[in-house]
């Protein structure tokens, strides 16, 4: 079974600061990688998505990359701000519509 | 609108009762999908309909039903479950089957199963 890991499981950093979430995957021949944010008991929103034949994608103040080789991807965040304060969930998508999504990193950004 | 609704947002129900979870999507997407989160971990996928027709079931037991009406709503029907089903229930849809494009998430219906 394909495995998604991501590290720190928990994660607490004063505002202002740049950070870097990582997510790593066992199988490399992955269609896509997505990152979401979920607030506490709610749904999740969609942050960043990279094809398996793009090496990174920005959107603001948030910039993803990917090494397929390496099975890694990292979320950057630049600037934190309180409001970031959230859980970061990688997704990775091996085939027709079978996501496994990471256990997710808890983030606190302190005012 | 890239809006997935959810009803109801909680739900508290017995063991014996039968009850519906409800999804719908008005974006023209055509696959939409059926996760269960329980606290603390990820979410699992348990169904996608695509063109509304059942793709992939993660063999999921049978008191879990889904149901795909229109290529707008999605309901999973849900039939003598048990405790340990407590968990948030999460429908997302995307354009196309296949992946390839974002999963848009309706923000969940919390369950609990007494």
């Amino acid at each position: 079974k394909q495995e998604v890991t991501q590290i720190p499981a928990a994660l607490s950093v004063p505002e202002g600061e740049n950070l870097v979430l990582n997510c790593s995957f066992t199988d490399s021949a992955i269609y896509n990688l997505q990152w979401f944010r979920q607030d506490p008991g709610k749904g999740l929103t969609s942050l960043l998505l990279i094809q398996s034949s793009q090496r990174e994608q920005t959107s603001g103040r948030l910039n993803a990359s990917l090494d397929k080789s390496s099975g890694r991807s990292t979320l950057y965040i630049a600037a934190s701000q309180p409001g970031d304060s959230a859980t970061y969930l990688c997704a990775v998508l091996y085939n027709f519509n079978k996501f496994y999504f990471g256990s997710g990193t808890k983030l606190n950004v302190k005012p | 609108d890239t809006e997935v609704t959810q009803t109801p947002k909680h739900l508290v129900m017995g063991m014996t009762n039968k009850k519906s979870l409800k999804c719908e999507q008005h974006m023209g997407h055509r696959a939409m999908y059926w996760y269960k989160q329980k606290a603390k971990k990820p979410p699992e996928l348990m169904f996608v309909y695509s063109y509304e027709k059942l793709s992939i079931n993660e063999s999921v037991p049978s008191r879990f039903s889904p149901e795909c009406p229109n290529s707008s709503l999605l309901n999973l029907h849900l039939h003598a479950l048990q405790p340990e089903d407590s968990a948030l229930y999460l429908c997302a849809s995307s354009r196309t089957p296949g992946g390839q494009e974002t999963q848009y998430f309706g923000p969940g219906t919390r369950l609990l199963v007494l």
